[in-house]
C-alpha cells in the first residue's frame, strides 16, 4: 500500500511565525503535491514537484515556498504565517509514468494561525 | 467558468437509497476520470477511476462517463451510513506533470 505521511495532524501557530509542514511518501513517486482545502473552495494546488530539487507553482503559491531535497520528502514552508493561511493542508504523491495520474493523499494537517 | 463543476450539496438521503453524484467539465482533452472519497478530518482516497465513456462497477458503486455531454456520475446503491463522506471528482490531462483537476466535492450524509 502507498503511504503518504504528514508529520502533524494539528498545528497551532502565531501570526508571523515560520511554519514547516513535512510530507514523506514511501512509494518512490517522482511527483509530489501540496494542496490546501477550505470549505466552499475545494482543493487548491499550492505547489508541486516532479523531481528532486524541482518545483512548479500551482494556483495559489503566494505566501508559500517548498523544498524537495530528497525524493521521498516534500516540505511546505509558510515564511510568515498569517491568519488567512488557517486551513487544512494536504500532501499527495503520484507516479508520473502512469497516464491516469492517480494521486495518493496523506491524512492532512489542520493548521490554525492565531 | 471552472474546468470542473460539482454541486457541493450537502446531500442527505435515508439508508438504502440510491445516490447519484455528478460533475460536469469543459475540457474535452480530459483523459481519466476519478472519484475520491474523503471522510471527515481525513485525506481523500481513490474510490474508482474510468478511462473512456461507459460504466464501471465496483460492488455498490458505479462510475459513469459521458464524454459527448462532458458529464460524469457516481452511483451508490443501497447506501449505508458508512458512505457518509465528501466525494470529489477529479480529471487528468495527458501530461507528465501528474496534475489533477478536482471538483469542489459533494458532502453526502446517509441517515440510518
Amino acid at each position: 500500500d502507498v503511504k503518504v505521511t504528514q508529520s502533524s495532524r494539528y498545528l497551532v501557530k502565531r501570526t508571523g511565525e515560520k511554519v514547516f509542514l513535512e510530507c514523506v511518501q514511501d512509494m518512490d513517486h517522482e511527483n509530489m503535491f501540496w494542496y490546501r482545502q477550505d470549505p466552499g473552495l475545494g482543493l487548491r494546488l499550492i505547489y508541486f514537484s516532479y523531481d528532486v530539487k524541482m518545483k512548479e507553482k500551482g494556483d495559489i503559491p503566494e505566501g508559500y515556498s517548498v523544498s524537495r531535497e530528497k525524493k521521498e520528502r516534500f516540505s511546505l514552508i509558510l515564511e510568515s504565517a498569517s491568519t488567512n493561511q488557517t486551513s487544512m493542508y494536504l500532501c499527495a504523491s503520484s507516479f508520473p509514468r502512469e497516464a491516469k495520474n492517480i494521486q495518493y493523499f496523506g491524512a492532512g494537517t489542520r493548521l490554525s494561525v492565531l | 467558468q471552472k474546468e470542473v463543476e460539482q454541486d457541493p450539496g450537502p446531500l442527505s438521503v435515508p439508508e438504502g437509497a440510491i445516490v447519484s453524484l455528478n460533475c460536469t467539465y469543459s475540457n474535452s482533452a480530459f483523459q481519466y476520470f476519478m472519484w475520491y472519497r474523503q471522510y471527515s478530518r481525513k485525506g481523500p482516497e481513490l474510490l474508482m477511476y474510468t478511462y473512456s465513456s461507459g460504466n464501471k462497477e465496483d460492488g455498490r458503486f458505479t462510475a459513469q462517463v459521458d464524454k459527448s455531454s462532458k458529464y460524469i456520475s457516481l452511483f451508490i446503491r443501497d447506501s449505508q451510513p458508512s458512505d457518509s463522506a465528501t466525494y470529489l471528482c477529479a480529471m487528468s490531462l495527458p501530461s507528465n506533470t501528474g496534475k489533477l483537476i478536482f471538483g469542489q466535492g459533494t458532502t453526502l450524509q446517509v441517515k440510518p
